[in-house]
């Protein structure tokens, strides 16, 4: 099984700033396989990016990932109120198709 | 536009069975995975199996195996997970999901 390990557990940020998220796999993920989701509370995950840097629909320009092997980065350029949340990297390029355990991005 | 939505809450007794269903409307149903996450209260995220509803089988997280049953019904666009042996630690918030869509989820709480 691939562990993702997701770090800092808490990014304290203002708005306007850049956030810098990573992600790291134990082994290779696949075909960069790679997923982030954004979850604020009480609402489902929403998919921001999948294949390790190609953005979901409607998913706005400031949000970027990238990397590939075992490390994996997700950057909001500049932070905008509703950006404050949790985010989750998951792996689907080996079952079972795991889940970091999460960065809260909170307003400083 | 796929949409999911997904069953009503649910109140089990340890060691009883639920099955949550999430209906699909819109886009392809049979050649796309759909995917069951399970969150615990204040908890993250947790895949616990899959399916391709063309195929038929699914594929399941080895926590999961021997308890969790994923089936798909194409006739109606509909995907169900079964957890059975329910214990306190089942009490989740319960999502289907297939692409970038998301069901809304189902509470299933496990309770004497």
């Amino acid at each position: 099984e691939i562990v993702l390990t997701q770090s800092p557990g808490t990014l304290s940020l203002s708005p306007g700033e850049r956030a810098t998220l990573s992600c790291r796999a134990s082994q290779s993920v696949s075909s960069s396989y790679l997923a982030w989701y954004q979850q604020k509370p009480g609402q489902a995950p929403r998919l921001l990016i999948y294949g390790a840097s190609t953005r979901a629909t409607g998913i706005p320009a400031r949000f970027s990932g990238s990397g590939s092997g075992t490390d994996f980065t997700l950057t909001i350029s500049r932070l905008e109120p509703e950006d404050f949340a949790v985010y989750y990297c998951q792996q689907y390029g080996s079952s079972p198709y795991t889940f970091g355990q999460g960065t809260k991005l909170e307003i400083k | 536009q796929v949409q999911l939505v997904q069953s009503g809450a649910e109140v089990k007794k340890p060691g009883s069975s639920v099955k949550v269903s999430c209906k699909a409307s819109g886009g392809t149903f049979s050649s796309y995975a759909i995917s069951w996450v399970r969150q615990a209260p204040g908890q993250g995220l947790e895949w616990m199996g899959g399916i391709i509803p063309i195929f038929g089988t699914a594929n399941y997280a080895q926590k999961f195996q021997g308890r969790v049953t994923i089936t798909a019904d194409e006739s109606t666009s509909t995907a169900y997970m079964e957890l059975s042996s329910l214990r306190s630690e089942d009490t989740a918030v319960y999502y289907c999901a297939k692409g970038e869509e998301w069901g809304q989820g189902t509470l299933v709480t496990v309770s004497s």
